[in-house]
């Protein structure tokens, strides 16, 4: 069976610090890869999105940039975090040609 | 305009009402059409999808209307435990653009 895990699951982080959020996938083989962020009280924003290695599509202009180094593995980074980048961010997966996202367990991130 | 539009709420029912939320999307092309269910300060997790012909699982139904572009989720018989918040997600082909809704937050109350 497919499984996604994200970590860690809360992070603490001053203004001005580097982030690394990893997201890696198992038993399944070049799925789609999404990162989501929810703001307190607010939807899904859709920040990246992933069809295979190397391949990352951004959907809003932000502090932040997604890379995807191997098949099953997605990570979100940023040099310096900004006050607002504070919110929830989730990780998921889909199988082409089938909509359906599964997410990860998701991290809470806060910067201070 | 939103892609995707819902009314936050939140809704409060006693157990055993019907509830109904609505969503609409703005993209005429979109493909696909699912209800999640998310649990507070937990991930989203699939519902039920959404076909044209309409679906039912258990007290759950979802609709579609392509023509108007809306989405409904009716719950029947509610049960204190179908307090959620509850996102109407669109998709294109092949799910490369997947946009969820705000969400409608439901409390279901004795």
């Amino acid at each position: 069976s497919q499984t996604i895990h994200q970590w860690p699951a809360t992070l603490v982080q001053p203004v001005g610090s580097p982030l690394s959020l990893e997201c890696t996938v198992e038993g399944t083989s070049n799925p789609n890869l999404y990162w989501y962020r929810q703001a307190a009280g607010r939807g899904l924003q859709l920040l990246f999105y992933s069809v295979g290695i190397g391949q990352i599509s951004s959907e809003v202009p932000q502090n932040l940039s997604a890379s995807r180094p191997q098949d099953r593995q997605f990570i979100l980074s940023s040099k310096k975090l900004l006050l607002s980048d504070s919110g929830f961010y989730l990780c998921a997966w889909s199988v082409l040609g089938n909509a359906e996202a599964f997410f990860g367990q998701g991290t809470r991130l806060t910067v201070v | 305009r939103k892609e995707v539009e819902q009314d936050p709420g939140p809704f409060n029912v006693p157990e055993g009402a019907t509830v109904a939320f609505n969503c609409t999307y703005s993209n005429s092309a979109s493909q696909s059409f699912f209800w999640y269910r998310q649990d507070c300060r937990k991930e989203p997790k699939l519902l039920m999808s959404v076909y044209s012909s309409g679906n039912e699982d258990g007290r759950f139904t979802a609709q579609l209307n392509r023509a108007s572009q809306y989405i409904s989720l009716l719950i029947r018989d509610s049960k204190l435990s179908d307090s959620a918040t509850y996102l109407c997600v669109v998709s294109n082909t092949g799910g490369f653009k997947t946009i969820f809704g705000a969400g409608t937050r439901l409390f279901v109350k004795a």
